[in-house]
């Protein structure tokens, strides 16, 4: 157990929808990071936060959105959902925010659109 | 670009052997960090090694060790003592923050199979 939260485990919705996925760091852990891990497109970063503020974007839709709020855990918003975002959302956490932090990964939600 | 190429997409040993999984890297960038992660049927992802760029001597987690040549941009692991409990997918993955630009890129995965 990583000590990284996130609910839900599985979310099954239909296309044009919207859904929020929740992420709770490890305690003292400042930094959060999304991920999506799809069969075509393999793990690839979204997007990095710490103490509140973006720091780093990997390849996040515009459609999708996130935000840390002040007790640090973090919400990855996905709207006008298609049927390639079915993923595996993964959010991480680190105490730091620089690339050499350790991340420690939580254990995923499975989105499925239909 | 930078690029993290794992050119095994599926590999096998026996229980008790030694397998090394390798990974090629590109980029032009100095400091960097590079990672392995392995994923469990579980799908959570979890760190087995890392390594500083910045650092010749090569990282050793117990039974899993890298060959890190930074000339050649190759981050191989190796796993000695191969446990049935090492059976999972595993990722290669390259950090870097040129010019406060973060980068994280991971390679498409190796499927490693122990076999009792």
């Amino acid at each position: 157990d990583s000590g990284v939260t996130q609910t839900p485990k599985h979310l099954i919705t239909a296309t044009g929808q919207r859904v929020t996925l929740r992420c709770s760091p490890r305690s003292g852990d400042l930094s959060v990071y999304w991920y999506q891990q799809s069969l075509d497109q393999g793990l690839q970063f979204l997007i990095q936060y710490y103490n509140g503020e973006e720091r780093a974007k990997g390849n996040i839709l515009e459609r999708f959105s996130a935000q840390q709020f002040p007790d640090l855990h973090s919400e990855l918003n996905l709207s006008s959902l298609e049927l390639g975002d079915s993923a595996l959302y993964f959010c991480a956490s680190s105490v730091g925010s620089g690339v050499q932090e350790t991340q420690y990964f939580g254990p995923g939600t499975r989105l499925l659109v239909l | 670009a930078q690029t993290v190429t794992q050119s095994q997409p599926e590999m096998s040993v026996q229980e008790a052997e030694t397998v090394t999984l390798s990974c090629t890297y590109d980029t032009s960038e100095n400091n960097y960090y590079l990672f392995w992660y392995k994923q469990p049927p579980s799908r959570q992802m979890i760190l087995v090694i890392r390594q500083e760029a910045y650092k010749q001597q090569n990282a050793t987690e117990n039974r899993f060790s890298v060959n890190f040549q930074k000339a050649a941009k190759s981050f191989s692991l190796k796993i000695s003592d191969s446990q049935l409990g090492d059976t999972a997918m595993y990722f290669c993955a390259f950090m870097e923050d040129p010019s406060g630009t973060y980068k994280y890129i991971f390679g498409t995965g190796t499927r490693l199979k122990v076999l009792a």
